[in-house]
């Protein structure tokens, strides 16, 4: 079966300093891993992706994110936040060969001047 | 501009009442998705469907109905038999073969 876990529900950083939003997933095949962004009263945006290749993954704004497999992780960081980056992040895992998404409950980032 | 529409944004609804929401994509995909959002609870899964005239039921398929009799359009009803309707609803779509999915803006239902 497959899972995903957001390790936190909200995380306040100041304007400037890194972000770190934790997700941790299982599953019994080799995944797919998201991580999308939602503004509030918007749709979900794709930050970025893994599927099987570099396991370093550089996406949109800025963010980036790494499958480590040995600790069924797939952290999304950012090495400066702006105040636009404030906003929910859901990390998002898709068994191979299905179109099902499984999501998790969302990260709530604030961004503090 | 390629993408997926939903409409309307708004949407309120008298108790007892069935509502359609409309989800409209031209980006030639051939799977689509209905999801539910509610606080705290991510996203999940009402309805998908692979192909033209064929749907599946997700995780929380009660008191809603779907169809799919074009590539383009896949609304969703929400019918009195669903208890809790007030929600975010987010339509999504995907190439059948690859792996992520594209979202419409939404919309949100209110049951007055």
């Amino acid at each position: 079966a497959q899972s995903v876990t957001q390790l936190d529900s909200h995380v306040s950083v100041s304007e400037g300093t890194p972000v770190l939003l934790r997700c941790n997933y299982s599953s019994s095949y080799s995944p797919s891993l998201f991580w999308y962004v939602q503004h509030p009263n918007k749709g979900l945006q794709l930050l970025l992706k893994y599927t099987s290749a570099a396991t370093l993954v550089k996406g949109i704004n800025g963010f980036e994110a790494e499958f480590k497999k040995s600790e069924t992780s797939f952290h999304l960081t950012k090495p400066s936040a702006h105040m636009s980056d404030a906003a929910e992040y859901f990390c998002v895992v898709k068994k191979d060969g299905a179109n099902n998404l499984f999501f998790g409950t969302g990260t709530r980032l604030t961004v503090i001047p | 501009d390629g993408g997926i529409t939903q409409s309307p944004k708004y949407l309120f609804r008298k108790e007892g009442q069935n509502v359609t929401l409309s989800c409209e994509q031209n980006l030639n995909h051939d799977a689509m998705y209905w999801y539910r959002q509610d606080p705290g609870q991510g996203l999940r899964l009402i309805y998908y469907s692979q192909i033209v005239n064929d749907f599946q039921k997700g995780d929380i398929a009660e008191g809603y109905s779907v169809s799919r009799e074009k590539k383009e359009s896949f609304p969703l009803t929400v019918t009195s038999a669903q208890k809790n309707p007030t929600a975010f609803y987010l339509c999504a779509s995907s190439i059948a073969q690859y792996t992520e999915a594209f979202f419409g803006q939404g919309t949100r239902l209110t049951v007055v």
